[in-house]
């Protein structure tokens, strides 16, 4: 129940096509949604977030987008860059005091070809 | 402004060896978190602590062993390694008093039981 599924589990996209990868979790309780980016060899950095009382977030070329009755959400890159070739991780959070785990997918592997 | 700090960046151990993996951030976070990196299977929450003193068991904490006698610091142990801990394991960092801020990880460890 605290799993957050994540697909598809690889990805490659031409340079300007869109890139969505998907996320589920089953656990109702969880209350935040990021999205890390890593780079080989660094550790994951926030992407963007949302939160439950939204659909939709949207940063520069990166939306998240957030159906809470499917429990599913997915990010989308628009007008995909060689540079966003990186893996991707959706994570969940449950809120505040003793419990706070940040649980993550089992993360996608983007590759923007030129 | 360090951040978070991950000591060392590479190991090699032979299997019933012991160890620590240091993990040190300056921001004054609250919240610190280990997780192990495995290719395919994302990343796994191994222990978290949501303040000095307090700990947590994630979702695969067996097999080694944490503490949080300081803000600053949250040391992961491995009492006798075996194959199976080969992974890259990062720490990463949670503050502002509240569950949904941004989590800053450490460049990582690479751990390789032989």
């Amino acid at each position: 129940q605290q799993q957050v599924k994540q697909s598809p589990q690889s990805l490659i996209v031409q340079k300007g096509g869109i890139s969505i990868i998907n996320c589920a979790y089953e656990n109702t309780a969880f209350d935040y949604f990021p999205w890390y980016q890593q780079f080989p060899g660094k550790g994951p950095a926030l992407l963007i977030a949302i939160r439950p009382d939204v659909s939709e977030k949207k940063e520069g070329r990166f939306t998240i987008s957030f159906n809470k009755s499917a429990k599913q959400f997915s990010l989308h890159i628009m007008d995909s860059q060689p540079g966003d070739s990186a893996t991707y991780f959706c994570a969940a959070s449950i809120g505040g005091g003793a419990t706070n785990k940040l649980i993550f997918g089992t993360g996608t592997l983007l590759a923007v070809q030129p | 402004n360090a951040g978070v700090t991950q000591t060392p960046k590479f190991r090699i151990l032979k299997i019933g060896q012991s160890m620590t993996l240091q993990c040190t951030q300056d921001m004054n976070h609250n919240y610190m978190y280990w997780y192990r990196q495995d290719p395919g299977m994302g990343l796994k929450l191994i222990y978290y602590s949501v303040g000095a003193g307090i700990t947590d068991k994630g979702e695969v904490p067996n097999g080694y062993n944490v503490s949080r006698s300081t803000t600053e610091d949250f040391p992961l142990r491995l009492e006798l390694a075996a194959p199976s801990q080969t992974s890259v394991y990062f720490c990463a960092s949670r503050g502002g008093g509240r569950w949904d801020t941004e989590a800053f990880f450490g460049q990582g460890t690479r751990l390789t039981v032989v």
